[in-house]
């Protein structure tokens, strides 16, 4: 099956830094990358995704970055705010597949400093 | 809409007890899954499914039965509780293989 990695598995930033959060997968036929985000005692929540027949999304200061040769994808978070701080978790998932299972990594726990 | 809706909120139960979790959604959505969360593990695929009446396993399936008979409602049975299966469970629904919709969780204490 698809594994997922995750790093780091913590950030620190100062407020209006830049954060970065990388991912690799394994299953080459992977197609679908979401990224969810988790306030602390709340469900995870979508904010962005990509699909691999495009190699980057943006979504005001949120992007994410594809390489499907490398099989690795970024989540980039710009002029980070207090309320960025939560846990940040790739997926990814063979869209298509009567399979559709989603593989999470471990998360990432963002904190932002004011 | 209400969404994703799960109870109960929080459970404690002894080993060997059993129990369901239930999880209902009114988003007519066919693909409904159910995960469990542990700290430093992320999120964990338990069992799913793809519409009424088809179900598969997810990664940690032991310990767990699912059934689907109708596209609303995909309760998951603990069998024989154990205090491994302490965690927070979610389930989750999506229309196809897309965004997933989570619900507010579950939170099981195994003594």
């Amino acid at each position: 099956g698809e594994n997922v990695e995750q790093h780091p598995s913590t950030l620190s930033v100062q407020e209006g830094d830049s954060a970065v959060i990388k991912c690799t997968y394994s299953d080459s036929a992977s197609n679908y990358f979401p990224w969810y985000k988790q306030e602390l005692g709340k469900r995870p929540q979508l904010i962005i995704d990509i699909r691999s027949n495009v190699g980057e999304k943006k979504d005001q200061r949120i992007a994410v970055t594809l390489n499907k040769t490398a099989k690795h994808f970024s989540l980039h978070i710009t002029e980070t705010q207090p309320e960025d701080s939560a846990v940040y978790f790739c997926a990814a998932m063979r869209r298509g597949s009567t399979l559709g299972r989603l593989y999470f990594g471990r998360g990432t726990q963002l904190t932002v400093w004011p | 809409n209400a969404g994703v809706t799960q109870t109960p909120k929080f459970q404690v139960l002894k080993t060997g007890q059993s129990m369901t979790l239930q999880c209902a959604q009114d988003m007519n959505h066919e693909y409904m899954s159910w995960y469990r969360q542990d700290p430093g593990m992320g999120l964990r695929l338990i069992h799913y499914s793809v519409g009424a009446g088809i179900t598969d396993q997810g990664e940690v399936p032991n310990g767990y039965n699912v059934s689907r008979s109708t596209t609303e409602d995909f309760p998951l049975r603990l069998l024989s509780a154990a205090p491994s299966q302490t965690s927070v469970y979610f389930c989750a629904s999506s229309y196809g293989l897309d965004e997933q919709f989570f619900g507010p969780g579950t939170r099981l204490t195994v003594l």
